[in-house]
Parts: structure tokens; C-alpha cells; sequence
């Protein structure tokens, strides 16, 4: 069974430019999830998909970032313009249902570096 | 909201020496608990887990007990070896919010020869 596919896996931007990452889950998964890793830190929940709607955002800064998951299949984030403080590790993960019990796959993740 | 802490590393010890890793939750309702690992070079992946009070996750000779008295879920492994050497994170899943879940900040260990 594959497994969750990112990409691109380094990204190196100046702030204020924009940029875009890439996410295919696990053939089946209902449940989709962006996270974002800071060095040092665990990773914190930015958006979690269940097929193609939004379950929850609460902490997606919706003022620069933006996702979709057109589909219900693969998922798209954005962050537009970027700020030094987005320096991390974007990862993507997901659960073939609600992810209540279940077990969550990550995919290797995007090293994105603002300069 | 949520939150999960845990012991602050680095750890280290040495091979075949007894391991503890602290992990302590704040939720709402009844989560489930989960610990992942990440090995050097390699993505996050699930370690153990447990769904409810007092159910034992054990898994690669690691082991944690999910306490509700105490809101905890410590990890702890009898004899560790250098290939344990790996950042831990222990994290909840809300089962009142959809799944939501909150990771804490890992703790890393290393195990020396």
C-alpha cells in the first residue's frame, strides 16, 4: 500500500512570496490533515478534511493560508504572501475515517525556509 | 482547549536502561491517546495507542497506561536499545471534536552503547 505522497519536499522562498504544497493520501482515506511543525515544537492542526469538506480550521490563519481538497482525493495549501514566522514543516497526514481512534499516516512532510 | 505536555529531553541513556517518558493531557470528554515516533531521517509514524481509561498500548516492547485519575500517559520501555533513539510525541484525539487532535512537543532520546 503506498503511502501519503507530498510534495515538493524543500521549498525555499523570499516573504511575501507565494507558495504551494502538495498533498496525495492514502488510496481510501476519508480523512485528511495539514499540519504545521515548527522546529522544537509538535505539530500543530491547520485544517483536518473528512472527504471535501472542512471539519475544522479553527487554527488555519485564513488571512494567508488557504486549502482545498478538491474531490474528496488529494489537497492543495497555500500560503500567499509568506511571512518569515511560516519557516517549517508542513505535513500531511491521514485516517480512513473520522479519526477518532484511528491511527493517523504522515506523509515525510515540505521544509519550507522564508527568507 | 486541548493541550498535552511533555517531558522536556533531551534524554539520554544507555543501552538496556529503563525508560520513562512523561505525557500529560488536558481534554474534554473521553480522548484517545496516542504516542508516535520519529526516527532520524524518517516521518512520524503511530508507536501505540489506547482508546480508553485504563486500556494498556503496548507495542515494540513499549508500553503506556491510559490514566484518567491522573490524566496521564507516560511511556515507558524495560530495556532500551540504540535503535529506540528517536523523537517521541504523545498526542490526544478528541472524540467530542470530530477526531481534533493536539500533539505535544516531543521529547527526544538518545541511547548510547
Amino acid at each position: 500500500e503506498a503511502g501519503v505522497a507530498q510534495s515538493p519536499r524543500y521549498k525555499i522562498i523570499e516573504k511575501r512570496q507565494s507558495v504551494a504544497f502538495w498533498c496525495n493520501p492514502i488510496s481510501g482515506h476519508a480523512t485528511l490533515y495539514w499540519y504545521q511543525q515548527i522546529l522544537g515544537q509538535g505539530p500543530k492542526l491547520l485544517i483536518q478534511f473528512q472527504n471535501n469538506g472542512v471539519v475544522d480550521d479553527s487554527q488555519l490563519p485564513k488571512d494567508r493560508f488557504s486549502a482545498e481538497r478538491l474531490k474528496g482525493v488529494d489537497s492543495t495549501l497555500k500560503i500567499q504572501p509568506a511571512k518569515l514566522e511560516d519557516s517549517a514543516v508542513y505535513l500531511c497526514a491521514s485516517t480512513p475515517l473520522a479519526g477518532l481512534t484511528d491511527t493517523q499516516y504522515f506523509g515525510p512532510g515540505t521544509r519550507l525556509t522564508v527568507l | 482547549g486541548n493541550s498535552v505536555t511533555q517531558m522536556e529531553g533531551p534524554v539520554t541513556l544507555s543501552e538496556e536502561a529503563f525508560l520513562t517518558i512523561n505525557c500529560t493531557y488536558t481534554a474534554t470528554g473521553y480522548p484517545s491517546l496516542f504516542w508516535y515516533v520519529q526516527y532520524p531521517g524518517e516521518g512520524l509514524q503511530l508507536l501505540l495507542k489506547a482508546t480508553k481509561a485504563d486500556d494498556k498500548g503496548s507495542n515494540k516492547g513499549f508500553e503506556a497506561t491510559y490514566r484518567k485519575e491522573t490524566t496521564s500517559f507516560h511511556l515507558e520501555k524495560g530495556s532500551v536499545q540504540v535503535s529506540d533513539s528517536a523523537v517521541y510525541f504523545c498526542a490526544l484525539s478528541d472524540n467530542t471534536n470530530a477526531g481534533k487532535s493536539t500533539f505535544g512537543d516531543g521529547t527526544t532520546l538518545t541511547v548510547k552503547p
